[in-house]
C-alpha cells in the first residue's frame, strides 16, 4: 500500500533562518506531488506542484522554493524565512489514475518566531 | 478562476443533532467535486467525492449531492457524534495537463459536544 511521510512534525525558526521540509512517497511511481500551506484562519493554498523529477510549477510568487530530486521526493525550502511563512505545510500526492484524489501526509507546523 | 465558497464556522452541536455544512462552487468545466476532513493534529483526509452532476457521495454517515444547477455540494449527516469533531474541507478539482489540481474552501471548523 501507498504511504506518505512528512517531517518534521513541528518547527520552530527565527526569523531570516534557512527552511527545508522533505516528503516522501513509498508504495508508488511517478506519483504527482503537491505542497500546500494552510495559514491560521485560512484554508489550504497550493504552493507547489511536480508531475515528475526536476519538474516544478509554483502556484503563486513568495519566499519558498520547491525541488524534486528523486521521483518520491519532494522538498519545501527557503534561504530565509519571514514571519508570514509561518503556518501548517501539507503535501499530497496523487498517481492520475485515481479520479483526482489526492492524499496527504501528516502535515508540518512551522512557526517563524 | 475556479473557487469554493463553504460556510463560515466555527460551528458546536450537541451529539445526535443533524449537520449540514454548505458548499457552492465556480468553476469553467464539470469538476470533481470532495469533502476532505482534517482531525485535530492531523493532515487531510477524503471523505467522500462525486464526479458528475446528481452523483451522491457517502462515507461514515455523512452524504453530499453534485447539484449542478446550483453549483453545490452541501455535507449532511443525520446524527453526529463526538468524534465526528473536525474541521471540513469542501474542494473541486479540473483535470489539466495531466495534474489534477484542487481549489479548497477555507474548512469549517465542528464541534460536538456530548
Amino acid at each position: 500500500s501507498q504511504t506518505i511521510h512528512q517531517w518534521p512534525a513541528t518547527l520552530v525558526q527565527p526569523v531570516g533562518s534557512p527552511l527545508s521540509l522533505e516528503c516522501t512517497v513509498e508504495g508508488t511511481s511517478n506519483p504527482n506531488l503537491y505542497w500546500y500551506r494552510q495559514a491560521a484562519g485560512r484554508g489550504l493554498q497550493l504552493l507547489f506542484y511536480s508531475v515528475g523529477i526536476g519538474q516544478i510549477s509554483s502556484e503563486v510568487p513568495q519566499n519558498l522554493s520547491a525541488s524534486r530530486p528523486q521521483d518520491r521526493q519532494f522538498i519545501l525550502s527557503s534561504k530565509k524565512l519571514l514571519l508570514s511563512d509561518s503556518g501548517f505545510y501539507l503535501c499530497a500526492w496523487n498517481d492520475g489514475n485515481a479520479k483526482n484524489i489526492q492524499y496527504f501526509g501528516a502535515g508540518t507546523r512551522l512557526s517563524v518566531l | 478562476g475556479d473557487s469554493v465558497t463553504q460556510m463560515e464556522g466555527p460551528v458546536t452541536l450537541s451529539e445526535e443533532a443533524c449537520l449540514t455544512i454548505n458548499c457552492t462552487y465556480t468553476a469553467t468545466g464539470y469538476p470533481s467535486l470532495f469533502w476532505y476532513v482534517q482531525y485535530p493534529g492531523e493532515g487531510l483526509q477524503l471523505l467522500l467525492k462525486a464526479t458528475k452532476a446528481d452523483d451522491k457521495g457517502s462515507n461514515k454517515g455523512f452524504e453530499a449531492t453534485y447539484r449542478k444547477e446550483t453549483t453545490s455540494f452541501h455535507l449532511e449527516k443525520g446524527s453526529v457524534q463526538v468524534s465526528d469533531s473536525a474541521v471540513y474541507f469542501c474542494a473541486l478539482s479540473e483535470r489539466g495537463f495531466g495534474n489534477e489540481k484542487l481549489t479548497f474552501g477555507t474548512g469549517t471548523r465542528l464541534t460536538i459536544i456530548p
